[in-house]
Formats: structure tokens, C-alpha cells, sequence
């Protein structure tokens, strides 16, 4: 059973460009979760999706910052028009069920470079 | 204001000695979680316990969580050059998202 997947795992970018970045969860899970982490930072919550449905994205910008997970295929999480700022690595993490009671997987992350 | 805040920030022991590691956070919860981080890479789960577990083991690693202090401690016995790594505490409370510490960077020094 392999685990979460994420790809590209490197990713460069110049101001003003969009990032696309892809998670595959677990097989057998529905729920999907992206984090952010800068340098020698933990990791801060952006956004929760069920299939087709987003759940709590309390954590991500309001601006330039979209996430899906359609019924089929993987999560994207797509950064629009990037800035240096949004230099950082994004992890998914998956889970059967509702996550803060159970175990979430993560992900190897995407660690995006803006120029 | 920062929930699950870990201590140390760093700690470097020697190879076979036990490290310790404390976190500490604001609201309640319904389970705490570890993660280690090696440099570069992904988390990779340690263990979970629940708001009415006191403590927990498995293998070298033994979780303790005082939920009337609102802490928890890793500890790591006998530890390896393997072990150096990044240790974050994970809070779940009741929401889906977990809520990270800064961490605590470990070194084994062989």
C-alpha cells in the first residue's frame, strides 16, 4: 500500500508564475489535508477536503490560493501569481476519517522556490 | 497564541543516552500526536494518544500526557545517530487540522 504521494517534490517558480502542486492520499482515503512549513518553522494547517468538497480552509490566503480534490485524480493545491513569501514546503496528509481524531498520514512534500 | 510549543528547541546527547522532549499547549484536546522530521523530508508519524490516555509506549518511544497541565513528553531511550531529527508535537481538538509545535532538534552525537 503506498503512501501518501506528492509531486513535483521540488518545484521552481518566478514571481508571478503559477505552482501547481499534487497530492495522491493513501488508497482507501477521503480525507486530504495541506500544510505549510517555512524554514525551521512546524508545519501551519491551510486547508481540509473531502472528495469534491472543501471543509475548512481557515488556513489558507484569501488571495491567490486555491485548493480542489475532485472526484477523481489527485488534490491540487494551486498558488496563483507567486510571490518570494510563498517560498516554502507544502506537505499533504491523508486520513480514512476525520482526521484530528485519527492518525494522518503525510506526504514527502513539495518544496516550492520562488525567484 | 502558539499552541503545542515544544522544549527544548534543541538538544544534543550522546548515543545511547535517553532524550526527553516537552510540549506544552493552550486549549483542550482530543488527542496528541508525534512526529519526527528528518532534515529535508517529510513527517513521519510516531504515535498517538487520546485526551484519556495518561501514557503510552511503543518500542524505544514513551508518550505521557497531563492533560491537567496541558503538556505531553517524548521520550526516546537508548538513542541512536538514527534518531537525529526534528520532533513536533501535534494537537487535534475536536476540528480536522492538527496544530503544530516549532519543534525540537535532535542531535545523537555518536
Amino acid at each position: 500500500n503506498a503512501g501518501v504521494m506528492q509531486n513535483p517534490r521540488h518545484l521552481v517558480r518566478r514571481r508571478g508564475q503559477e505552482a501547481r502542486l499534487r497530492c495522491s492520499p493513501m488508497k482507501g482515503h477521503s480525507h486530504v489535508y495541506w500544510y505549510r512549513q517555512l524554514p525551521e518553522e512546524g508545519l501551519k494547517f491551510m486547508v481540509y477536503l473531502q472528495k469534491e468538497n472543501i471543509i475548512d480552509e481557515s488556513g489558507m490566503p484569501k488571495e491567490r490560493f486555491s485548493a480542489e480534490f475532485p472526484k477523481e485524480g489527485p488534490s491540487i493545491l494551486r498558488i496563483q501569481q507567486v510571490v518570494r513569501g510563498d517560498s516554502a514546503a507544502y506537505f499533504c496528509a491523508s486520513s480514512p476519517r476525520s482526521g484530528a481524531k485519527e492518525t494522518q498520514y503525510f506526504g514527502p512534500g513539495t518544496r516550492l522556490l520562488v525567484l | 497564541s502558539q499552541q503545542g510549543e515544544e522544549d527544548p528547541q534543541a538538544l544534543s546527547i550522546q548515543e545511547g543516552e535517553n532524550a526527553t522532549m516537552n510540549c506544552s499547549y493552550k486549549t483542550s484536546i482530543n488527542n496528541l500526536q508525534w512526529y519526527r522530521q528528518n532534515s529535508g523530508r517529510g513527517l513521519v508519524h510516531l504515535i498517538l494518544i487520546r485526551s484519556n490516555e495518561r501514557e503510552k509506549h511503543s518500542g524505544r518511544l514513551r508518550v505521557t500526557l497531563d492533560t491537567s497541565k496541558k503538556s505531553s513528553s517524548l521520550l526516546i531511550t537508548a538513542s541512536r545517530a538514527a534518531d537525529t531529527a526534528s520532533y513536533f508535537c501535534a494537537t487535534g481538538s475536536g476540528n480536522e487540522k492538527l496544530t503544530f509545535g516549532t519543534g525540537t532538534r535532535l542531535t545523537i552525537i555518536p
